[in-house]
This record gives C-alpha cells, sequence and structure tokens, in this order.
C-alpha cells in the first residue's frame, strides 16, 4: 500500500498571515495516463470532508484562489496564502493512483 | 446538484451485521465509480472500498476483506456496503462518495454513524 506522511500534524496560524502543508508519498502518484492522482481534502469542524484540490493543483469547484497545490512525484504542498478564520479544521491528502486509495494522517490548522 | 444520501447505520453488538444504502442523485450514476470512506470517533479518513460503474470490479482494505461487501443498483441509482462480523474497531462514520475523473472523492454524503459495542 503506497504511505502518506504529512507534516505538520498541528499548525497555528495568525489571520492573515500564509500557512503550508507537505504531504509525502511512499511511491509516485504519477498514472500512465501522466496525471498525479492527489488530492487535498478540507474537513472543518462537525461537518463532512470536501474535496479541495485534485490532480495536486487544481481547485475544486468553489474553493477560493487563496489555496493552492503543487508538487510532483511524491512530494507536494499544499498552500494557503492568507489564512482566515473559516479556514479552520483538518485538511488531508490522498492518493488515488491505486487502490487502497490512503489519506495521510491529517494536519490539524487552528488559529493563533 | 450532486446529492449523496446515506442510511443503515446504528447499534449492533460485535459479531453482528449491517448493510448501509447511498442513495444518489443529481449526476448520471452509472458514469462513476463510487466508494466508502470511514472515520472512526477523533480519528482520520480511512477509505474503505470501491466499486466499479457496471460493478465488475471491487476493491476493499486489507481490514475488511472477507467481511464487507460492496454492491450496487443502478437501477436504482444506489450503493450498498453489506458489513458482517462486525468489530469494534469498526465504529465510526461511514460516508458515501463518487470518484471523480481525476480525483479520490469528488462528492461526499453527510454519512451514517456506525456503532459496534463488544
Amino acid at each position: 500500500d503506497i504511505v502518506m506522511t504529512q507534516s505538520p500534524l498541528s499548525l497555528p496560524v495568525t489571520p492573515g498571515e500564509p500557512a503550508s502543508i507537505s504531504c509525502r508519498s511512499s511511491q509516485s502518484l504519477v498514472n500512465s495516463n501522466g496525471y498525479s492522482y492527489l488530492d487535498w481534502y478540507q474537513q472543518k469542524p462537525g461537518q463532512t470532508p470536501q474535496l479541495l484540490m485534485y490532480s495536486i493543483s487544481n481547485r475544486a469547484s468553489g474553493v477560493p484562489d487563496r489555496f493552492s497545490g503543487s508538487g510532483s512525484g511524491t512530494d507536494f504542498t499544499l498552500k494557503i496564502s492568507r489564512v482566515e478564520a473559516e479556514d479552520v479544521g483538518v485538511y488531508y491528502c490522498m492518493q488515488a493512483l491505486q487502490t487502497p486509495f490512503t489519506f495521510g494522517q491529517g494536519t490539524r490548522l487552528e488559529i493563533k | 446538484d450532486v446529492q449523496l444520501l446515506e442510511s443503515g447505520g446504528g447499534l449492533v453488538q460485535t459479531g453482528e451485521s449491517l448493510r448501509l444504502s447511498c442513495s444518489a442523485s443529481g449526476f448520471i450514476f452509472t458514469n462513476y465509480w463510487m466508494s466508502w470512506v470511514r472515520q472512526a470517533p477523533g480519528k482520520g479518513l480511512e477509505w474503505v472500498a470501491n466499486i466499479k460503474q457496471d460493478g465488475s470490479v471491487k476493491s476493499y482494505v486489507d481490514s475488511v476483506k472477507g467481511r464487507f461487501t460492496i454492491s450496487r443498483d443502478n437501477a436504482k441509482n444506489s450503493v450498498f456496503l453489506q458489513m458482517d462480523r462486525l468489530r469494534a474497531e469498526d465504529t465510526g462514520i461511514y460516508y458515501c462518495t463518487r470518484e471523480g475523473y481525476l480525483s479520490g472523492c469528488d462528492n461526499w454524503g453527510q454519512g451514517t454513524r456506525v456503532i459496534v459495542s463488544s
């Protein structure tokens, strides 16, 4: 199985400041079609998880452009350019290249 | 709008069975793989199983192989998760998800809660 490792696991951020979450996979997530199957999900307190980013850097519908994704191969990053109070929650990376799909441990973003 | 509505959760004893259902609407059901993802209390997300559009391919996480069975009824736009020989560690919220063309889970239901008591 592909192992997904996130860091940090806890991320206190001052509103208006940037934030960055790292995700590393135990093997490349590039498919034979050339796409990388790396997603980011956001789970706000008490809510259902929602797709944030797919294929590394594509924002899901309705996601603000302060969120961006980057990386390649086995190293990926989710960035928030200016954190807002509504961004509080847990962020997960997930690989969808091969089953079983696997998630990172989650990064809890909190406001300082 | 895409809607996924789970049902069938509840409180059961160790070793018993439950059948979860997910009713889908707002999209062409037969165009998509479907998955189940679970979340134990206070824990992270765990992908459980998925099923191809025509039901011909199914995959499971190792911890549920031989105990859980995913299926779908395309005539009723529904996907199911039959859970047998339940264990305490199966306790959690079970989410029905739709797999996107380039993503794992592009839409999620609200979840159904399963509690397995020993």
